[in-house]
């Protein structure tokens, strides 16, 4: 089946710096892949739908300048959380789909911010 | 406002029986529902889907039962093992035409605890 390959898979960072995820399909292409976020014990939750080629589509409440997305190739997004603080700690989720549903997860990046 | 509940939080079963994990929705307009299996500090592992044109679909242990009219949908594992102990994730789509996109909303979750 379609792999959705993410790293890191978990990072440490100081309050003020700038995180690089990247998220990439594996073995298919992709124009459109998915950025959620979940909190501990909570539901995964859609920040952003990246498109390759244009800019991308964020959902209410999301600070587009804080989470800069990419999508640079048709297997590559990257999601930069600027100048992290500590409510950024999160694990953030990245996932894409082969041509129809279902999506298909990466493995997800722990993120902690000090 | 949850368009997607999975009112219970934890289900314990015993090896061999089933499981029955429950979804609620509140939109009518979501036509397609997919099932997800998480393990802590992973992405979720899809499992089974349901188009709103059916009302089940089964594959292998995994069934999963679809009731429009209740805007309700369920997941039965039978029998269960040891190794379905993870967090279970019903997810929909289909408001705003997102099934063509595949944006997901994802219920709260339900923890599985399959004790041998």
């Amino acid at each position: 089946g379609a792999v959705v390959s993410q790293h890191p898979s978990r990072v440490i960072c100081k309050s003020g710096t700038s995180v690089k995820i990247e998220c990439r399909s594996l073995d298919f292409q992709a124009t459109t892949m998915f950025w959620y976020r979940q909190f501990p014990k909570q539901s995964l939750m859609l920040m952003a739908t990246s498109n390759e080629g244009s800019k991308a589509t964020y959902e209410q409440g999301v600070e587009k300048d804080k989470f800069l997305i990419n999508h640079a190739s048709l297997t590559l997004s990257t999601l930069t959380v600027t100048s992290a603080h500590p409510e950024d700690s999160s694990f953030y989720i990245c996932s894409a789909r082969e041509g129809g549903p279902p999506l298909h997860f990466g493995n997800g990046t722990r993120l902690t911010v000090t | 406002d949850q368009q997607v509940k999975q009112n219970s939080p934890s289900l314990s079963v015993q090896e061999g029986r089933i499981s029955i994990l429950n979804c609620d929705y509140t939109n009518s307009m979501f036509d397609y529902f997919l099932w997800y299996k998480k393990y802590p500090a992973e992405g979720p592992t899809f499992l089974i889907s349901i188009s709103s044109i059916k009302d089940k679909n089964e594959d292998g242990r995994f069934t999963v039962f679809l009731n429009k009219s209740a805007k309700h949908l369920s997941l039965h594992i039978v029998p269960s093992q040891p190794g379905d102990s993870a967090v279970y994730f019903c997810a929909a789509s289909g408001i705003d035409g997102s099934s063509n996109t595949g944006k997901l909303i994802f219920g709260q979750g339900t923890t599985l605890q399959v004790k041998p």
